[in-house]
């Protein structure tokens, strides 16, 4: 069974701080995405990323995808609350099967 | 449109009753899932359909009975269910089974009693 382990599991900052979100797995992926989960709402893809050392910036996010392609990281700069939620990096397995990492709740403080 | 919509929103039911979820879209999507997601949780893979037909069951307890009437609904039958069943009820859907992205609705937050 595949893993995609996320790092921190919980994460509170100030309003303006900035911050880093991993996700890490032992397998190689032919492509991540990135999800946000508001309170009582469905995941919202942020992005998908492909290649080996790719990045990709959407505003104040930025993500990476490893050169090997196990694992991943998300920058948010200047955290707003409205960045508050659940964030999930999610991939498919060699059984076809899409699966979810253990996920990241982000609380950002006024 | 890349709209996916659940309906009921919220939905509370004894443990003798028996209730269905809806999920629609119009993406002309083949491929829609249901998933279960606790508190502060990752979503757990329940059922895949793939061209309306059962794909994946992820050994999910008979209470929950799947049916994909056509390509653009997935329906999600519910009886006898626990409380431990409460949880929110993800619906979501791709272009294909293995494509790239999942979008997902909003969600129906079951409570059982």
């Amino acid at each position: 069974t595949q893993l995609l382990k996320q790092s921190p599991q919980f994460l509170s900052i100030q309003e303006g701080e900035n911050l880093t979100v991993y996700c890490n797995s032992s397998s190689v992926f032919s492509s991540l995405q990135w999800y946000r989960q508001e309170p009582g709402e469905g995941p919202v893809l942020l992005v998908t990323v492909v290649t080996g050392g790719e990045v990709k910036k959407l505003k104040r996010l930025t993500f990476q995808f490893g050169d090997a392609r196990k694992d991943s990281s998300l920058h948010i700069t200047a955290a707003q609350t409205g960045d508050t939620g659940l964030y999930l990096c999610a991939s498919w397995n060699t059984g076809n099967q899409f699966y979810f990492g253990t996920g990241t709740s982000l609380t950002v403080i006024p | 449109d890349t709209e996916v919509t659940q309906t009921p929103k919220h939905l509370v039911m004894g443990m003798t009753n028996k209730k269905s979820l809806k999920c629609e879209q119009h993406m002309g999507h083949r491929a829609m899932y249901w998933y279960k997601q606790k508190a502060k949780k990752p979503p757990e893979l329940m059922f895949v359909y793939s061209y309306e037909k059962l794909s994946i069951n992820e050994s999910v307890p008979s209470r929950f009975s799947p049916e994909c009437p056509n390509s653009s609904l997935l329906n999600l039958h519910l009886h006898a269910l626990q409380p431990e069943d409460s949880a929110l009820y993800l619906c979501a859907s791709s272009v294909n089974r293995g494509s790239y992205e999942q979008y997902f609705g909003p969600g129906t937050r079951l409570t059982v009693t």
